[in-house]
């Protein structure tokens, strides 16, 4: 199994447009993390879904964020317009059942607004 | 709710010498726990879980953490550190459901040659 995976691994964009980073989750998990990591937050989950529905978004930051999941194998966490405080570097994670077996990462997307 | 707090959000040991990383979670279940490890400019690799079997639970890389739930802790140890375990170290917590785990804050391990 090729793992999580998450393109592309770096984005230099300017402020204002849109970014959109991609996810590709193991084949068979039913459970899709959104998670952000910055050097003053540390991690932070954004939002997960469970058989392509989302079921809590309490941590997307604001409406700036959307998140879609149109299958079992893609997501897509989308930021528009893009401000230089989004820069950070962003990971998707799926499992099979997370309290059993944990969560696989991403090697993640690296993220800068300028 | 659940939560897991990390004792010490840096560690500083000498290469060959033992490593400790504390950790202790609070839950109103009994819950999974695992530890993460994460390298520089790395994803999350996790390293070691338990699940509610043998409480001295062996991980990779000579790892392993002991569940005491009396002392709701689980803390990571390795007898002998190398170099290459310089690392950010996360404990994690699992929910009640079993839907979604709780991340620490972390802990940097810095090991000196």
């Amino acid at each position: 199994d090729a793992g999580v995976i998450q393109s592309p691994r770096h984005e230099v964009t300017e402020m204002g447009q849109e970014v959109t980073l991609r996810c590709k989750p193991i084949s068979g998990h039913d459970y899709l993390f959104w998670y952000r990591q910055t050097m003053m937050r540390g991690l932070e989950l954004l939002i997960y879904f469970n058989n392509n529905v989302p079921i809590d978004d309490s941590g997307m930051p604001e409406d700036r964020f959307s998140a879609k999941m149109p299958n079992a194998s893609f997501s897509t966490l989308k930021i528009q317009p893009s401000e230089p405080r989004d820069s950070a570097v962003y990971f998707c994670a799926s499992s099979l059942d997370p309290g059993l077996y944990g969560y696989t990462f991403g090697s993640g997307t690296r993220l800068t607004v300028v | 709710a659940q939560s897991v707090t990390q004792l010490d959000s840096h560690v500083s040991v000498s290469e060959g010498t033992p490593v400790l990383l504390r950790c202790n979670y609070s839950s109103s279940y009994s819950p999974s726990l695992f530890w993460y490890v994460q390298h520089p400019n790395k994803g999350l690799q996790l390293l070691l879980k338990y699940t509610s079997a043998a409480t001295l639970v062996k991980g990779i890389n000579g790892f392993e953490a002991e569940f005491k739930k009396s002392e709701t802790s689980f803390h990571l140890t390795k007898p002998s550190a190398h170099m290459s375990d310089a690392a950010e170290y996360f404990c994690v917590v699992s929910d009640n459901a079993g839907n979604m785990l709780t991340f620490g804050g972390g802990t940097r391990l810095m090991v000196k040659p």
